[in-house]
């Protein structure tokens, strides 16, 4: 089955800085890789996702790069903000079913 | 609409009883999915749902554990006999219609401790 690593698991970065989290995936028939950031107490929510048939997607200050040859994908957060601290969870998706990383905390210092 | 809502929001039981947990998916989605979060872990997958059928129950830990899904639309997770490490935020998400490409919406979860 699916095997997706994520990486770092915890990460702290200064306000205004950018952030980076990488995930790899081992199911070449993955074509769907969703990232969610999930707050205290609440269920994940997704903020951006990409197809296989897209190499790179950017909403404002959140981008998502996909290669599909290396089997991995990056969420890229820039100029972060306090209200970015959350944990983020990447995940692979094929026929229905989603494989999610382990998570990462991430932590905004102002 | 409304989103994904589970009952009860938290459930304290004593270890040997029997849980049920409800979701409300998103109405007119399809596909329904159930995942368990261990403190600080990531989602590990339980079960997933089209319609009232389950095609994948791959992820469900042991026979004390069940799902069904009725009309379509509202799932039940049970867990029998309940052990101290089912204690776990229990997750359910829920999409328009279960192809691989989707986004799946999820709801607030249900916080089990087993006593």
């Amino acid at each position: 089955g699916e095997n997706v690593e994520q990486h770092p698991s915890t990460l702290s970065v200064q306000e205004g800085d950018s952030a980076v989290i990488k995930c790899t995936y081992s199911d070449s028939a993955s074509n769907y890789f969703p990232w969610y950031k999930q707050e205290l107490g609440k269920g994940p929510q997704l903020i951006i996702d990409i197809r296989s048939n897209v190499g790179e997607k950017k909403d404002q200050r959140i981008a998502v790069t996909l290669n599909k040859t290396a089997k991995h994908f990056s969420l890229h957060i820039t100029e972060t903000q306090p209200e970015d601290s959350a944990v983020y969870f990447c995940a692979a998706s094929s026929n229905g079913k989603s494989t999610f990383g382990d998570g990462t905390t991430l932590t905004v210092k102002p | 609409g409304a989103g994904v809502s589970q009952s009860p929001s938290n459930k304290v039981t004593e270890k040997g009883k029997d849980v049920e947990l409800r979701c409300d998916p998103i109405s007119g989605h399809t596909a329904l999915y159930w995942y368990r979060q261990s403190l600080g872990q990531g989602l590990e997958f339980l079960i997933y749902f089209q319609g009232n059928s389950a095609p994948d129950k791959s992820g469900l830990p042991s026979d004390r554990f069940s799902a069904e899904r009725t009309g379509g639309s509202v799932s039940t997770l049970t867990i029998q006999r309940t052990q101290q490490e089912d204690s776990a935020v229990y997750l359910c998400a829920s999409s328009l219609e279960g192809r691989g490409s989707e986004t799946q919406y999820f709801g607030p979860g249900t916080r089990l401790l087993v006593l």
